[in-house]
């Protein structure tokens, strides 16, 4: 079986601030990791994925994400927030060895970039 | 390229009427799937498909139908509908890329209101 967790349901960030949405995973094997974001009254779009090799990801808009094996975890970072990274965030997970099931995302973390 | 399209927008329906959402890819890609997202629980997945032909049940499978006779669509077939299936649907396509993971693509979305 494979879980993810977001542990917030909302993050407050000033513009210009760094800013940091947390993502733990469980899977029982090596896992792929994947990073979506969703802006108001929109589809969701793909911002990075974690496969293998370095555990620092960059991805689209300036966001990157560090993958931690021992802590399971793959928390989404940016430097400077912007007023446009306002979305909500899904972080998702599928067990490497998991065959054809499909990705397992998070509930969601809201960022909210104040000006 | 459309990418993947979604239709309706918008559905209300009554208890008990049938639907299908609709959902076209362009891109040749074998697998799709569909997703339903409600408020504080993420993302779930209904059903996939690996290829025309071949389809597999996910996360939240009860009330719904699917087939793929095509690999352009994946239609998602409500029964008979009930107020618990109120919410946002999106269906997806991936992109495999070998050892370079995959990456999925959403379409809009149909905001489902069932009464």
């Amino acid at each position: 079986a494979q879980s993810v967790a977001q542990p917030e349901d909302q993050v407050n960030v000033a513009e210009g601030n760094p800013l940091t949405v947390k993502c733990t995973y469980s899977v029982s094997g090596n896992p792929y990791l994947f990073w979506y974001v969703q802006y108001p009254n929109r589809g969701l779009q793909f911002l990075l994925k974690y496969i293998t090799g370095d555990n620092l990801v960059k991805g689209s808009y300036g966001f990157e994400a560090e993958f931690n094996k021992s802590q399971t975890s793959f928390h989404l970072k940016k430097p400077s927030a912007l007023v446009s990274d306002s979305a909500l965030y899904f972080c998702a997970v599928r067990d490497r060895g998991g065959g054809a099931d499909g990705l397992t995302f998070g509930k969601g973390t809201h960022l909210i970039i104040q000006p | 390229n459309a990418g993947v399209t979604q239709t309706p927008k918008f559905q209300v329906l009554k208890t008990g009427q049938s639907m299908t959402l609709q959902c076209a890819q362009d891109m040749n890609h074998e697998y799709m799937s569909w997703y339903r997202q409600d408020p504080g629980m993420g993302l779930r997945l209904i059903h996939y498909s690996v290829g025309a032909g071949i389809t597999d049940q996910g996360e939240v499978p009860n009330g719904y139908n699917v087939s793929r006779s095509t690999t352009e669509d994946f239609p998602l077939r409500l029964l008979s509908a009930a107020p618990s299936q109120t919410s946002v649907y999106f269906c997806a396509s991936t992109l495999h890329q070998g050892s370079k993971g995959e990456k999925l693509f959403f379409g809009s979305g149909t905001q489902l209101s069932v009464l």
